[in-house]
Parts: C-alpha cells; structure tokens; sequence
C-alpha cells in the first residue's frame, strides 16, 4: 500500500489563480479529509468526506470545494487563491467514520502552498 | 464546542531529561476518544496513541507515557530519558462527533519540544 499521497509537494501561486490539491488513498478508506496547518494554530478541519459522493464542511472551508467521486480520491479546489490560504495542507482517511471505529487515522505528507 | 489546549507552546530540554507535555480538553460528549501526533522537522504527522474516554488506564510505550484524568480533562504526554530524535511538534486532538455518527478531530495548537545534546 502506498498509504496516502498528496500531489504536489509544494506550490506557489499568485493571488487570483486557482488549483487544485491531490489526495489519493489506496486502503479502500471510507473517510477523508482536508487540514490546514498554520503556524501557532494547529491543524484545522476544512472539508471531509464520509464516502463517495458524500462532501461536508469543517471549520474553516471558505475559498475550498470539495468532490469525491470516487471512493480513493478526495481532491481539494482553490477557485481564487488568496495570500490567506497560504499553508501546509493535510489529507487524511481511516478506514471508518463511525463513532465505534477504532481505525487509526492515516495523514499524507502535505503540501505546502505559497499564494502571492 | 470541543477544545484542546496545549498551554506549553515551547519546550528545551537537556538529553536524557524526563519531559511532560500537557493536554487539557473540554468536551460535553460522554464518549469521545483523545490523540496524539508527533511531527517531526520533515512536516509529516505520526500517529501516537488513541484513547477512548471510558479506559483511564495510564498507557507506557516505551519511553513514552500517557495519563489520562477525567477528573481534570487531561491526558499529558511523558517522554522519559528523552533522545535527540524525540525534537518534533506535538499534538493533542479530541475527537467531536457529528450528528449522523462521523467523527472529526480537534486539534490543539501544539507543544514544540526540543531536545538538546
């Protein structure tokens, strides 16, 4: 297994341009999801997705959209970057979204975007 | 609301010097579960430990240690003889729980902790 990947590793973007973050899974993981890490705030929810088809909002997603149209990929859209989505990104999946589950949550190894 | 806090936002220790992180929780769920990550310098996260809120038995791995107190909402994280390789980020989460039964995770800002030769 490859565990999950995120594409690419960094990036650098101008103000106004969009793109889109990969995140692939190879452990048939029910749920994914997206974090930010900003320096002194931890890392924080953005979106996440409990199967295919199925998208929620997490604490912090303005500016980000979600799809999951496919049970190993969980790709997150910037439509208009802004120099305040400047952050490493985090995807994550476990195998289970249940309250009994205790699957362990597997993190990606980020990526870091520069927005200018 | 569910919130983690890691007062300790820096920690320097000396090589083999015991080291304590903190974690205190606020949560109104009856069950919930509680986290640790560690990073290290290369950014990716390392799962540490999950414990369920109904199991207060104190956890040893190791060199690592977990006491879990319901009766204060903490669950500290002790390293013992701490090594080099123990300097990373540390990070407490809580998991919150949805309507519908998904759970998320609440992240505290952290405790870098460095260990000096």
């Amino acid at each position: 297994n490859a565990g999950v990947t995120q594409t690419p590793k960094f990036q650098v973007l101008k103000t106004g341009q969009s793109m889109t973050l990969q995140c692939a899974q190879d452990m048939n993981h029910e749920y994914m999801s997206w974090y930010r890490q900003d320096p002194g705030m931890g890392l924080r929810l953005i979106h996440y997705s409990v199967g295919a088809g199925i998208t929620d909002q997490g604490e912090v997603p303005n500016g980000y959209n979600v799809s999951r149209s496919t049970t190993e990929d969980f790709p997150l859209r910037l439509l208009s970057a802004a120099p305040s989505q400047t952050s490493v990104y985090f995807c994550a999946s476990r195998l289970s979204f249940t309250i009994a589950s205790t699957d362990t949550q597997y993190f990606g190894p980020g990526t870091r975007l520069t927005v200018l | 609301a569910q919130k983690v806090t890691q007062a300790q936002t820096e920690i320097s220790v000396v090589e083999k010097e015991d080291v304590t992180l903190d974690c205190v929780y606020e949560t109104r769920d009856t069950t919930y579960y509680l986290f640790w990550y560690k990073q290290p310098p290369s950014g990716e996260l390392v799962f540490l430990i999950r414990r369920n809120s109904f199991d207060e038995q104190n956890e040893i791995s190791g060199r690592y240690s977990w006491n879990f107190q319901k009766s204060t909402s903490s669950f500290n994280f002790t390293i013992t003889a701490s090594q080099v390789v123990d300097s990373a980020v540390y990070f407490c989460a809580l998991s919150e729980y949805e309507e519908g039964g998904s759970e998320k995770l609440v992240f505290g800002k952290g405790t870098k902790l460095t260990v000096n030769p």
